[in-house]
C-alpha cells in the first residue's frame, strides 16, 4: 500500500524558515517524481515544487521560486521541502505527492494527508 | 499561467447523471486530469490524461475531452459522492481549477 506521511508543520513566524518531510513507503521511491502541492484554507490548490528522481531536475512556480527548494534522499524513501523568507500568503496544508510513472506525468496519484504550516507572527 | 475555469457548484439527486466542465484559456492538448476531495481529506486521482480511469476508481466516473473543453461525468451519482472536483493541467507549468463543489438533493 503506497503511503505518503508529512512531517514538519507547525506556527512559524513571517520572515522565519521550516522544513516539511514527506516519508514513503509502498513503492520503489527511486522511481517516482514527486512533488509538494498545498491548499490555503478554504481555497484551491496550488502546485509548489517538483523533483526528478534523481533530484538532479526540479520545478517551482514563481511564487515560490528562490525560496522555497525541494529535494530527497533516495535511500531513505524522503522528500523534503525547505522553505525560506516564509511569508503569510504561504499558510496553507502542504500536502506530498506521487507523480505519475512517466516523466512527463505531471498528474498526482498518490497523496499524503498533509501538513499545516500557519505564517504569523 | 494556464487557467481553468470550473463551475463553483452543482446539486443532483442520487441516480442521476452529472457532468461537470472544465475549460482551459489555451489548449492543454489531452493533459487534464481530475480529483475528488471530501471535507478534510486529501484530494484523490479519478482520472488522468482526459480519459483514464485512476486505478480503484469506480467505472461511474468517466472524463472527456481535448483541447480547451473538459468534462468529468458522473453516472450514476451516489451519496458518498458528495465533494469537491478539482481539474488540473500539465501541458504547460500545471495549474488546478478553483473547484466544482458537488452537493446531493
Amino acid at each position: 500500500e503506497v503511503q505518503l506521511v508529512e512531517s514538519g508543520g507547525g506556527l512559524v513566524q513571517p520572515g522565519r524558515s521550516l522544513k516539511l518531510s514527506c516519508a514513503a513507503s509502498g513503492f520503489t521511491f527511486s522511481n517516482y517524481y514527486m512533488a509538494w502541492v498545498r491548499q490555503a484554507p478554504k481555497k484551491g490548490l496550488e502546485w509548489v515544487a517538483t523533483i526528478s528522481t534523481s533530484g538532479s531536475r526540479t520545478y517551482y512556480p514563481d511564487s515560490v521560486k528562490g525560496r522555497f527548494t525541494i529535494s530527497r534522499d533516495n535511500a531513505k524513501s524522503s522528500l523534503y521541502l525547505q522553505m525560506n523568507s516564509l511569508k503569510s500568503e504561504d499558510t496553507a496544508t502542504y500536502y506530498c505527492a506521487r507523480q505519475g510513472i512517466g516523466t512527463t506525468d505531471y498528474y498526482l496519484d498518490y497523496w499524503g494527508q498533509g501538513v499545516m504550516v500557519t505564517v504569523s507572527s | 499561467d494556464t487557467v481553468l475555469t470550473q463551475s463553483p457548484a452543482l446539486a443532483v439527486s442520487p441516480g442521476e447523471r452529472v457532468s461537470i466542465s472544465c475549460r482551459a484559456s489555451e489548449g492543454v492538448n489531452s493533459y487534464m486530469h481530475w480529483y475528488q476531495q471530501k471535507p478534510g481529506q486529501q484530494p484523490k486521482l479519478l482520472i488522468y490524461k482526459a480519459s483514464n480511469l485512476a486505478s480503484g476508481v469506480p467505472a461511474r466516473f468517466s472524463g472527456s475531452g481535448s483541447g480547451t473543453d473538459f468534462t468529468l461525468t458522473i453516472d450514476p451519482v451516489e451519496a458518498d459522492d458528495t465533494a469537491t472536483y478539482f481539474c488540473q493541467q500539465s501541458w504547460n507549468d500545471p495549474t488546478f481549477g478553483a473547484g466544482t463543489k458537488l452537493e446531493l438533493k
